[in-house]
């Protein structure tokens, strides 16, 4: 089975610093995507950004940016020039390609960015 | 663009009743998938259907049931709700069932009192 770690429940940071979110996962397959989701107090799921596990190439998306380790089985998102409206729930997920293609979802990490 | 529907967004049932919460996925995906996030914790994966056929089930309580009919569109049937089942329930749709991003509706928030 496979799981997803986040092990910082919570951190916060300045508007415009960078932050860096770890999450860890463990699996058997070779074939996979991670993704980032964003869950602000709205509740909305909100897709931050993907990588799929056959490229080596990190995956960016405008200030958010992914450091993909895959021997080390790590995903940590990077955001730079922190915004207000960063402030969210932010979970890690993972789901195989070609079986189950549910998401396994991390525990989360609240983030919040202070003015 | 279009998002994923869902309706109601907010629904109070009392114990032992029975709900219907209803998905609509983007136009042209075909899978869908439901999951539920109680207060605090991630989403759960419940059950996901490719082209009307149930394609894979997750931690789905016997009372609840769920399918997809031929317009996509997919509705979670719960009965004899306990207060348990109190949480935001999510439905999710993808182009294709072969790991392609899922995109999130803004969930049906359900109270069981």
């Amino acid at each position: 089975a496979q799981t997803v770690t986040q092990s910082q429940p919570e951190m916060s940071v300045q508007e415009a610093e960078t932050v860096t979110l770890s999450c860890t996962y463990d699996t058997s397959e070779n074939n996979y995507y991670l993704f980032w989701y964003k869950q602000p107090p709205s509740r909305q799921m909100i897709l931050v950004i993907r990588q799929e596990a056959y490229k080596q190439q990190n995956a960016t998306e405008n200030r958010f940016s992914v450091n993909f380790q895959k021997a080390a089985k790590s995903f940590s998102l990077k955001i730079s020039d922190s915004q207000l409206g960063d402030t969210a729930m932010y979970f890690c997920a993972f789901c195989t390609q070609g079986g189950s293609e549910k998401l396994v979802f991390g525990k989360g990490m609240k983030l919040t960015v202070n003015p | 663009a279009a998002g994923v529907i869902q309706s109601p967004r907010h629904l109070i049932k009392e114990k032992r009743e029975t709900a219907t919460l209803k998905c609509y996925p983007i136009p042209r995906h075909d899978t869908v998938y439901w999951y539920q996030q109680g207060p605090g914790q991630d989403p759960q994966f419940l059950i996901s259907f490719y082209e009307k056929m149930q394609s894979d089930k997750g931690s789905i309580p016997d009372r609840f049931s769920a399918q997809q009919f031929s317009d996509y569109h997919s509705e979670l049937n719960m009965s004899s709700l306990e207060l348990g089942d109190s949480a935001l329930y999510f439905c999710a749709s993808t182009e294709d069932r072969v790991a392609d991003t899922q995109y999130f509706g803004p969930g049906t928030r359900l109270t069981v009192l």
